[in-house]
């Protein structure tokens, strides 16, 4: 079964804009990780908050995290059509990663 | 080397068939996974080897049957499989116990079952 949720299912925005996604989960986690999927190809780790961190930048990506909510956020700012991808949430409970459903993102030019 | 190489790429087999898929990494990572996901779905976890040994089946058919020769290797040995087996197969790596560092994905095979 899916630990996560996510939300949108899929997301259109123009070049330059910011996607934000989000992600909800139901079990006690290690850590958090997001990871990229261009169609039809294998996944591409982005980025990982540890259960202890709120916040987490890396390049033009945020993510924060709130475990009283069970939730968890991922930010694209500046976007490109380089980043129309699949992007998915997984929840690392020791050793099992488990993804969410994923939001489609199309970044049009 | 900071990859995941998996062979082949693509694979159709039919019903009685039997194959192999397998999985590369010098990365020196110590936990192996194989996932496989369906189209539009997110991947799912079937088998987690840690340092060689078998530690997590996801209650997998045993048509799937999972080997790790060695710390670089893990195959995914393929029998009698069934046309909703069609799908990609993704093996990842990651520093044992947990992936702190996050997981290392190849490009996956996707196998076709005819």
């Amino acid at each position: 079964s899916q630990q996560g949720e996510e939300d949108p299912q899929a997301l259109s925005i123009q070049e330059g804009e910011n996607a934000t996604m989000n992600c909800s989960y139901k079990t006690s986690i290690n850590n958090l990780q997001w990871y990229r999927q261009n169609s039809g190809r294998g996944l591409v780790h982005l980025i990982l908050i540890r259960s202890n961190e709120r916040e987490k930048h890396s390049g033009r990506l945020r993510v924060t995290l709130d475990t009283s909510k069970k939730s968890s956020s991922l930010l694209i700012t500046a976007s490109r059509a380089a980043d129309t991808a699949s992007y998915f949430c997984a929840t690392d409970e020791g050793s099992r990663l488990t993804f969410g459903e994923g939001t489609q993102l199309t970044v049009n030019p | 080397d900071t990859e995941v190489t998996q062979t082949p790429k693509h694979l159709v087999m039919g019903m009685t068939n039997k194959k192999s898929l397998k999985c590369e990494q010098h990365m020196g990572h110590r936990a192996m996974y194989w996932y496989k996901q369906k189209a539009k779905k997110p991947p799912e976890l079937m088998f987690v080897y840690s340092y060689e040994k078998l530690s997590i089946n996801e209650s997998v058919p045993s048509r799937f049957s999972p080997e790790c020769p060695n710390s670089s290797l893990l195959n995914l040995h393929l029998h009698a499989l069934q046309p909703e087996d069609s799908a990609l197969y993704l093996c990842a790596s990651s520093e044992a116990p947990s992936g702190n560092n996050g997981y290392t994905f190849g490009s996956g095979t996707r196998l076709t079952v005819v």
